[in-house]
């Protein structure tokens, strides 16, 4: 079957930094998305990986290994305001998302 | 297993014509549930968001008499695509939001394709 891990839930600290891995065992590929969604609200879209290799974007910076099937988005300079759900999502072969459950990333001051 | 599931997941209709695409929420009551439309590679765009009982409420640039939403029931949402052109191909993701509002579940999505 298909697949996606995230961790449940992780706790950081304001100004640190923090990694959230992604595994996926998917049919295919044909990309990899992370999103941000707060409590209550719609999700956001924060990145999206096709190729292998390392993608930044400001204090967020996504990573994918097609190979280990493995992707991880890098928060820095955490702000409280980061505190939320962060969401992976895979594009199989036939171009249906299977999403993660979602981690719940809490910051402390 | 699936909490929110779409149907269907692929749609293949003709131009002038009109095709309906289900969202229903299997193990829990949505009050709230949000359409997404997404072009390749680019980020999910959110059409509309409905609300159980009441009009959806559509984002700017969005055509309600083109996107009909109908969140008729606690578990079910429609949306369906009139008078379609192929303009309008792209995937279609549903997502219902539980109750208490803190957790949004996303369907499987629906690829529309119109020749």
């Amino acid at each position: 079957g298909q697949n996606i891990d995230q961790p449940t839930e992780m706790t950081a600290t304001e100004g640190a930094i923090v990694q959230i891995n992604c595994t996926y065992q998917t049919s295919g590929f044909n990309g990899l998305f992370w999103y941000q969604q707060h409590a209550g609200e719609a999700p956001t879209f924060l990145s999206y990986n096709v190729l292998d290799g390392l993608e930044e974007k400001g204090r967020f910076s996504s990573f994918l290994s097609r190979s280990k099937g493995y992707s991880y988005l890098l928060l820095k300079e955490l702000q409280m305001k980061d505190s939320a759900s962060y969401l992976c999502a895979v594009m199989d072969s036939n171009y249906q998302l299977i999403w993660g459950a979602g981690t719940k990333l809490i910051i402390k001051p | 297993g699936a909490v929110v599931s779409q149907h269907p997941s692929r749609v293949i209709c003709k131009s002038g014509t009109s095709v309906k695409i289900e969202c229903r929420s299997l193990d829990f009551q949505a009050t709230t549930m949000f359409w997404y439309r997404q072009f390749p590679k680019q980020s999910l765009m959110l059409m509309a968001t409905s609300n159980e009982g009441s009009k959806a409420t559509y984002e700017q640039g969005v055509e309600k008499d083109k996107f009909l939403i109908n969140h008729a029931s606690l578990t079910l949402s429609t949306l369906t695509v009139t008078s379609a052109h192929p303009e309008d191909s792209s995937f279609y993701i549903c997502s219902a939001s539980s109750l208490s509002g803190n957790t949004i579940y996303f369907g499987e999505g629906s690829w529309l394709t119109v020749v």
